[in-house]
């Protein structure tokens, strides 16, 4: 059967300090994968999307950065993390034709910059 | 462009008591819906989704939530509340491409 894992699962990091999230999905292959950010009051927010190696589309400008190293390892990073980076950081995935399939979510990494 | 509102940020509903949150979408194609439901500190977790067919669509916990095209709305319904359900819920839609969009999330809180 297929599960994901984040870690870290809570991370405290002060301004300015560089960050390393890393996600790994196992039992699938070729994966979509997603980085998902939820801020209070925000709701969820895609960040990052990623249909293969190499490949990441971008859907809000920011100080975060993804990348996809292995077919099913996706990092989301920052060199530089600001107060407003804080949040509930969730790693998806899915595999299969678009739009109609389901997301299966990791248990999330929370970040705190202070 | 995809979009999703959900009307309402908190819902409080007794225990016994009908649970209806409220979850308008915008999509310039035929869309996927999907409600999911996440607890504290945790991922989230699909209730049920309409691809296709039938309008009125059945999850887990016995949850189900119709779609209405004419009203551009997929509102979940729970005919009796159980403390259990204390929750957040999330909207979502998705369609022609690999993004899944999700509304801002209703906080409900089942009082005894």
């Amino acid at each position: 059967s297929q599960t994901i894992h984040q870690w870290p699962a809570t991370l405290v990091q002060p301004v300015g300090s560089p960050l390393s999230l890393e996600c790994t999905v196992e039992g699938t292959s070729n994966p979509n994968l997603y980085w998902y950010r939820q801020a209070a009051g925000r709701g969820l927010q895609l960040l990052f999307y990623s249909v293969g190696i190499g490949q990441i589309s971008s859907e809000v400008p920011q100080n975060l950065s993804a990348s996809r190293p292995q077919d099913r390892q996706f990092i989301l990073s920052s060199k530089k993390l600001l107060l407003s980076d804080s949040g509930f950081y969730l790693c998806a995935w899915y595999r299969g034709s678009v739009g109609a399939n389901v997301l299966t979510f990791g248990a999330g990494s929370r970040l705190t910059v202070l | 462009a995809q979009s999703v509102t959900q009307l309402g940020s908190h819902v409080s509903v007794s225990e016994g008591a009908l649970v209806l949150l409220r979850c308008n979408y915008s999509s310039s194609v035929p869309p996927y819906l999907f409600w999911y439901v996440q607890y504290p500190n945790q991922g989230l977790q699909l209730l049920l989704k309409y691809t296709t067919g039938a309008t009125l669509v059945k999850g887990i916990n016995g949850f189900e939530a119709e779609f209405k095209k004419s009203e551009t709305s997929f509102h979940l319904t729970k005919p009796s509340a159980h403390m259990s359900d204390a929750a957040e819920y999330f909207c979502a839609v998705s369609g022609a491409t690999n993004k899944l969009i999700f509304g801002t999330g209703t906080l409900l809180a089942v009082q005894p």
